[in-house]
C-alpha cells in the first residue's frame, strides 16, 4: 500500500450505531487530519495530531471522537449521528518541519457516510 | 463573510479554451497560497502553489494579489482531462502547524 488509505471507503449506518472510519499513512509523516466535506460546502478541518497528539479540534461536537494510537494510524469514532452528518470525511498526512510555512498534506480517498 | 470565496461555476468551455478562476480570502495574515485539483468523487490533489511573484506550470499559470487579497488561476489550452472542481487553499500557521483554509471550489467542464 502507498499513499493513505482509508477505510471503509462507503458507510451506512442509523443514527444509533457506532462505528469507526480508520486512516493509515504510508509516508512516513509526523501530523494526521480529518475533514469534513459536505455536499456544496468547503472541506472544513476537524482534527490535527502531529506527532500523535491532538493539537486541534476544531469545534466539532463530541459525538466525532479522533484516536491516534501512533503516527501512522488515525480513527474516527462515531455514535449517536446525525443526518446531517453525511458528508465525505477525508483523512490527510503531512511531515511537518518546524520553521516551514507550509507542508504539503496528501489525502486519502475519503469515506462516503451516509448516516439515516 | 466566507474565509476563502469562490465563483462555484460550473464553467464550461470548450476545448483549445482560456478559462481563469479567482478566488479571495478574508485573513490578511494568510501566509501560503495554493490551488487543489480534485476529480469527481476523489480525494484534492495539489495542482500547484501561489507566490506574489506570480508562477506558471505549462499550461497553468497562478498569481496572488496580496494588497487586494485575492488568488487566480489561468490555464490556458484547455484539456478535456482539466475537467475537475478547482480548489483554492490558503493557510494561516498557529501552534498546530499549519492549518489549511479550503474554498468550496470552481467545477470546471471541458467539452470537445
Amino acid at each position: 500500500e502507498t499513499g493513505v488509505t482509508q477505510t471503509p471507503r462507503h458507510l451506512v449506518m442509523g443514527m444509533t450505531n457506532k462505528k469507526s472510519l480508520k486512516c493509515e499513512q504510508h509516508l512516513g509523516h509526523n501530523a494526521m487530519y480529518w475533514y469534513k466535506q459536505s455536499a456544496k460546502k468547503p472541506l472544513e478541518l476537524m482534527f490535527v495530531y502531529s506527532l500523535e497528539e491532538r493539537v486541534e479540534n476544531n469545534s466539532v461536537p463530541s459525538r466525532f471522537s479522533p484516536e491516534c494510537p501512533n503516527s501512522s494510524h488515525l480513527f474516527l469514532h462515531l455514535h449517536t449521528l446525525q443526518p446531517e452528518d453525511s458528508a465525505l470525511y477525508l483523512c490527510a498526512s503531512s511531515q511537518e518541519v518546524a520553521g516551514a510555512i507550509y507542508n504539503e498534506q496528501f489525502f486519502g480517498p475519503g469515506t462516503r457516510l451516509t448516516v439515516l | 463573510r466566507k474565509e476563502v470565496e469562490q465563483d462555484p461555476g460550473p464553467f464550461n468551455v470548450p476545448e483549445g479554451a482560456t478559462v481563469a478562476f479567482n478566488c479571495t480570502y478574508s485573513n490578511s495574515a494568510s501566509q501560503s497560497f495554493f490551488w487543489y485539483r480534485q476529480d469527481c468523487r476523489k480525494e484534492p490533489k495539489l495542482l500547484m502553489s501561489v507566490y506574489s511573484s506570480g508562477n506558471e506550470d505549462g499550461r497553468f499559470t497562478a498569481q496572488l494579489n496580496r494588497a487586494s487579497q485575492y488568488i487566480s488561476l489561468l490555464i490556458r489550452d484547455s484539456k478535456l482531462s482539466d475537467s475537475a472542481t478547482y480548489l483554492c487553499v490558503v493557510t494561516s500557521n498557529n501552534n498546530a502547524g499549519n492549518m489549511l483554509t479550503f474554498g468550496g471550489g470552481t467545477r470546471l467542464m471541458v467539452k470537445p
